[in-house]
Order: C-alpha cells, then structure tokens, then sequence
C-alpha cells in the first residue's frame, strides 16, 4: 500500500541551526501539506503546497520556514533559524484531492531544540 | 477559539462499554473526517462524511454528520483495548487546500 515516508525520524538540533525535514508524498498525490504537532496538543497546519507554489499557509509559518519540491518525488520543510518554540512533531500529508480533507500521513519527524 | 471542538477530551471505559464522541462547529463544513492517531504516528483517516444526515458504519464504529453539516459524532460499540487512541475530527476550512483539526478525545479502554 503506497504511503508517505518522512526523514529523519528523529533530528536533535541546537538554537539557531537550520534543520530540513524530508518528505517522500504518495506518487500520484498532488496536494502536500505540513503540519505540527507540539507535544501533547493538536494538530497544527502549517502550509499547504500544490502546483509548485504554496496555496496557503497559517499564522506559524512564519519567515523563517519554508517549502520545496526540489524534484519529482521530494517535499521539504526548512526552518532557517530553529527556536526552542519550533521543538515539536512534524508530519509531511499528501493528498489526491485537495478539497476533500482526505489527507494521507507519514510517521513524523520528531524535532528537539536545544 | 477552536473551530472544531471535541468533547470529551479524555475518556476511560472497560472493555465491552458504548461510547460517543463528538465533533461541534459553529460553522458549516463541506465535509468532516475522522482520524486515529497512535502515540508517536501519524493520523490515520477512519472516514469521511459528506451528507448532512449521513451515518456510515466501519465495522463497530458508527460515525454520523449532523443534519446542518456543523457536528459529527462517533459512537463505538464495545469498546476493546485495540481501539486505545486519540480520535481526531477533521475538515476542510477556507480555500487554499487546508484541513484543520480538532484537539481530539484521547480514549483509553482497560480490558
């Protein structure tokens, strides 16, 4: 069964560092997404991708993210600057129908900041 | 202020209990899903549900859309420890291709 794949699983990073969080989305999904969950609270959206541009993102994106599809098959997320704030669990979703709220997630990738 | 609010937040039953778990906006929705989220994965969708009025069935999960399309609720029938989660409501919200989530019910069944 096809799913999405996220590296790494887990990533320790200092204040300051810049981090990248890879995204492998089902093959023939068009719509990406990012969300974050911070430890025991919800799930949060971040930025949603289509067409090779950013459709919409929250209020927690901020300038110091940012996303790509450097290739046919990769999604990253880049933050530039890691806060201790951005300490949280990242999950990379891939969707055939963005309208649908049918949202297919990976396994996450686990940031710590310190 | 949350867009979806779910209630309970936490419930913990015996095996062998019903429960019912609900979903409540103020806003309509074009449709509402419900994930399963383990600790430490991601969510994974159970269902979704589109028609006001609509229930669907997955085995012991019964899940029903609110006639106005603003609350959903999910009813499980004899609850076993495997179904140990947090059950998250879902739906797509503004445009740009974005799902927002509720904060969950975190449900525990004791065998």
């Amino acid at each position: 069964e096809p799913e999405v794949t996220q590296t790494p699983s887990h990533q320790v990073t200092q204040m300051g560092q810049e981090v990248i969080l890879r995204c492998v989305p089902i093959s023939n999904h068009l719509y990406f997404y990012w969300y974050r969950q911070i430890l025991g609270q919800k799930v949060e959206f971040l930025v949603s991708f289509y067409n090779n541009e950013i459709s919409e993102k929250s209020e927690i994106f901020d300038d110091q993210f940012s996303v790509e599809r450097p290739d046919g098959s990769n999604f990253t997320l880049k933050i530039r600057s890691t806060k201790l704030e951005d300490s949280a669990m990242y999950f990379c979703a891939s969707s055939s129908d963005g309208f649908s709220g049918e949202l297919f997630f990976g396994e996450g990738s686990r940031l710590t900041v310190l | 202020t949350q867009l979806l609010e779910q209630s309970p937040q936490f419930l913990s039953i015996q095996e062998g209990e019903n429960l019912t778990v609900y979903c409540n906006s103020s806003s309509v929705f074009s449709s509402l899903q419900w994930y399963r989220q383990e600790p430490g994965e991601g969510p994974v969708l159970l269902v979704t549900v589109v028609t006001g009025g609509e229930v669907k069935k997955l085995k012991r999960l019964t899940f029903q859309f609110g006639d106005a399309r603003k609350d959903s609720s999910l009813h499980i029938t004899a609850a076993q420890p495997g179904d140990t989660g947090l059950y998250l409501c879902a739906g797509p919200h503004g445009g740009g291709f974005k799902t927002i989530f509720g904060a969950g019910t975190r449900l525990f069944v004791k065998a």
